[in-house]
């Protein structure tokens, strides 16, 4: 079925450790972006991609890293998970003048 | 750069009631805006947006809002609520691709409004 799916939907990892969040759509959407979302703040944009190979910087993106080797894959890594990078990550895809649209989540818990 | 303020962090409204849900935007210009719904554990849902064409915008479920540029405002409301409207809101701005630059396509969001419906 076409989408975007993130997995895992659920993680629970230690301080310093690293962990990569999936990110996959099926629609060959051209930009992808990821999201945190924390109570009292919305959603925060972290990175973004218009394009395979071509990422930039959102809001948040300190002690996060990104690649797009394709087109439908978005994978973000946390290099070193910190407590403060506990929260629920959202990964969306759109097309240049379409609307953005959300996988169900990945709930990230550090300990 | 671009900001939205939701007033109000929740709304409680009885079934059958109007809903009214603010949204305040700051944009040097005109920016397109967006209404997003969230369900618990899921992601988030298009309700409708604003693309500069018509003021009025209809979405989905019954939900419309309305561009006022001297207000600088995108309200979100519905005649009548329904037990299934109950679940978060978030209102968005982005860029135009007339804007320029890079930042086309990014999502700035508010910061939710939780909408409850009593019977």
């Amino acid at each position: 079925d076409a989408g975007i799916t993130q997995s895992p939907r659920y993680k629970i990892t230690e301080t310093g450790r690293q962990v990569t969040l999936m990110c996959h759509q099926t629609w060959s959407h051209s930009y992808m972006f990821w999201y945190r979302q924390d109570l009292g703040h919305g959603l925060r944009l972290i990175y973004y991609s218009a394009a395979a190979d071509i990422t930039d910087k959102g809001e948040v993106p300190d002690g996060y890293v990104v690649s797009r080797s394709k087109t439908e894959n978005f994978p973000l890594t946390l290099e070193s998970a910190t407590r403060s990078q506990t929260s629920v990550y959202f990964c969306a895809s759109s097309e240049l003048a379409g609307p953005q649209h959300f996988g169900d989540g990945t709930r990230l818990s550090i300990l | 750069a671009q900001s939205v303020t939701q007033l109000g962090s929740h709304v409680s409204v009885s079934e059958g009631a109007l809903v009214l849900l603010r949204c305040n935007y700051s944009s040097s210009v005109p920016p397109y805006l967006f209404w997003y719904v969230q369900y618990p554990n899921q992601g988030l849902q298009l309700l409708l947006k604003y693309t500069s064409a018509a003021t009025l915008v209809k979405g989905i479920n019954g939900f419309e809002a309305e561009f006022k540029k001297s207000e600088t405002s995108f309200h979100l409301t519905k005649p009548s609520a329904h037990m299934s409207d109950a679940a978060e809101y978030f209102c968005a701005v982005s860029p135009t691709p007339n804007a320029g630059g890079t930042s086309y396509g990014k999502l700035t969001f508010g910061q939710g409004t939780i909408l409850t419906v009593h019977p």
